[in-house]
């Protein structure tokens, strides 16, 4: 079982509309999850981070976290075609270096005009 | 102010030779990480620094692979005996891990390719 799953898609979402994506974990003690998007041929940039539960919002980017459940997501609203990127999340790994993220294989997300 | 910054960018060697990447993290940042990230794959964690701590090498490949960080601020990765298989896109990331500060900021990465 991987530590960090998520759908690799491609998940493809009309323009304006809300793209939603999903991100379990097997670490029932992780603390903090991020979201990072990559763009093709480019380093990933953090775009999102929570460490508590509940919403989180930032823009058009809400992040949300229930711990109990083990999982994390990402909600885009009035998605653009420049959306149209690599969504990766990361959790922190309690079972060996502190600050220490294990990622996702990412889900792929086509913004369609 | 200034980003991670990683060198060479790109960097194209022959099988057998000896490579070493550079980062150089975000002022002030005390953790600095590698990843490698293969076409078409994931984030594989490499080695960890934080602070004065012994690093975490766990993620290293092989005993070709190694990592050095001077003065706590710029790292180095050396790659020995080169294989086709190192071919990769190297990231470095660092974090400022202060009070609960997690985030890690990546590199723009230096494409190895092994011929």
């Amino acid at each position: 079982q991987k530590e960090v799953e998520q759908n690799s898609g491609p998940l493809s979402v009309p323009e304006g509309a809300i793209a939603s994506l999903n991100c379990t974990y097997s670490d029932r003690g992780s603390q903090s999850f991020f979201w990072y998007r990559q763009y093709s041929g480019k380093s990933p940039e953090l775009i999102m981070f929570i460490y508590s539960n509940g919403d989180k919002e930032d823009g058009r980017f809400t992040a949300q976290l229930n711990k109990a459940s083990q999982y994390v997501s990402l909600l885009i609203r009035d998605s653009q075609p420049s959306d149209s990127a690599t969504y990766l999340c990361a959790v922190t790994a309690t079972t060996d270096s502190w600050g220490k993220l294990q990622f996702g294989a990412g889900t792929q997300v086509v913004v369609t005009p | 102010g200034a980003g991670v910054s990683q060198s060479p960018s790109n960097k194209v060697t022959e099988k057998g030779k000896d490579v070493e990447l550079r980062c150089d993290p975000i002022s002030g940042h005390t953790a600095l990480y590698w990843y490698r990230q293969s076409l078409g794959q994931g984030l594989e964690f490499l080695i960890y620094f934080q602070g004065n701590s012994a690093p975490d090498k766990s993620g290293l490949p092989s005993d070709r692979f190694s990592a050095e960080r001077t003065g706590g601020s710029v790292s180095t990765l050396t790659i020995q005996r080169t294989q086709q298989e190192d071919s990769a896109v190297y990231l470095c990331a660092s974090s400022s891990l202060t009070g609960s500060s997690y985030e890690q900021y990546f590199g723009p990465g230096t494409r190895l390719t092994v011929t």
